[in-house]
């Protein structure tokens, strides 16, 4: 069945840039009736949607985040990644991989990978 | 921007206890956008309900959901052991495009 997994350092230093990458495996990555999401979780709270790609690679961002996220994807690949700029410690968190269904009827997120951990300091 | 309001913060039950769950929404909320995860501790989301009152696949029939508007319900008929968990609900479609509940604890009594 199709899986996600994040990967990506798990370190880093305040004011430089966070990158994550989701890669799709058992299904494919260009079904039209999907978008694939980052959505992250700050220690011991709640969740926050960060930006939605299509295969297609229109985007859509969280506008509290907007002018420091960039999610792009890789069809031939398989992944999505996500960048963040000048983080903070405010930045620390879960970073989850999602994918989203986009059809009438159903925008939920119904498959998620199984997160990994950022921690922003020097 | 719609807010989220989840009640109870923390709900304090038994298992075989009834368990009903509620999230407010700050406008109308279209139920086909509205969707419930339920959250294990080291665990990722897993989505319960989708279009508000629909089950995922593999989700028990003791999970339902309902609602319409502003105001949607997580029903628990049946606590099992492995339903004490965090629930959150989630709504698309007004920006941002998606917003999440701040969650509910459900624990053991």
């Amino acid at each position: 069945q199709l899986q996600l997994q994040e990967s990506g350092p798990g370190l880093v230093k305040p004011s430089e840039t966070l990158s994550l990458i989701c890669t799709v495996s058992g299904g494919s990555i260009s079904s039209s009736s999907y978008y694939w999401g980052w959505i992250r979780q700050p220690p011991g709270k709640g969740l926050e949607w960060m930006g939605s790609i299509y295969y297609s690679g229109s985007t859509y961002y969280n506008p509290s985040l907007k002018s420091r996220v960039t999610i792009l994807v890789d069809t031939s690949k398989k992944q999505v990644s996500l960048k963040l700029s000048s983080v903070t410690a405010a930045d620390t968190a879960v970073y989850y991989c999602a994918r989203l269904k986009y059809s009438p009827g159903n925008y939920a997120m119904d498959v998620w990978g199984q997160g990994t951990t950022v921690t922003v300091s020097s | 921007e719609i807010v989220l309001t989840q009640s109870p913060g923390t709900l304090s039950l038994s298992p075989g206890e009834r368990a009903t769950l509620s999230c407010r929404a700050s406008q109308s909320v279209s139920s086909t956008y509205l969707a419930w995860y339920q959250q294990k501790p080291g665990q990722a989301p897993r989505l319960l309900i989708y279009a508000a009152s629909s089950r995922a696949t593999g989700i028990p029939d003791r999970f339902s959901g309902s609602g319409s508007g502003t105001d949607f319900t997580l029903t628990i008929s049946r606590l099992e052991p492995e339903d004490f968990a965090v629930y959150y609900c989630q709504q698309y479609g007004n920006s941002p495009m998606y917003s999440f509940g701040q969650g509910t604890k459900l624990e053991i009594k």
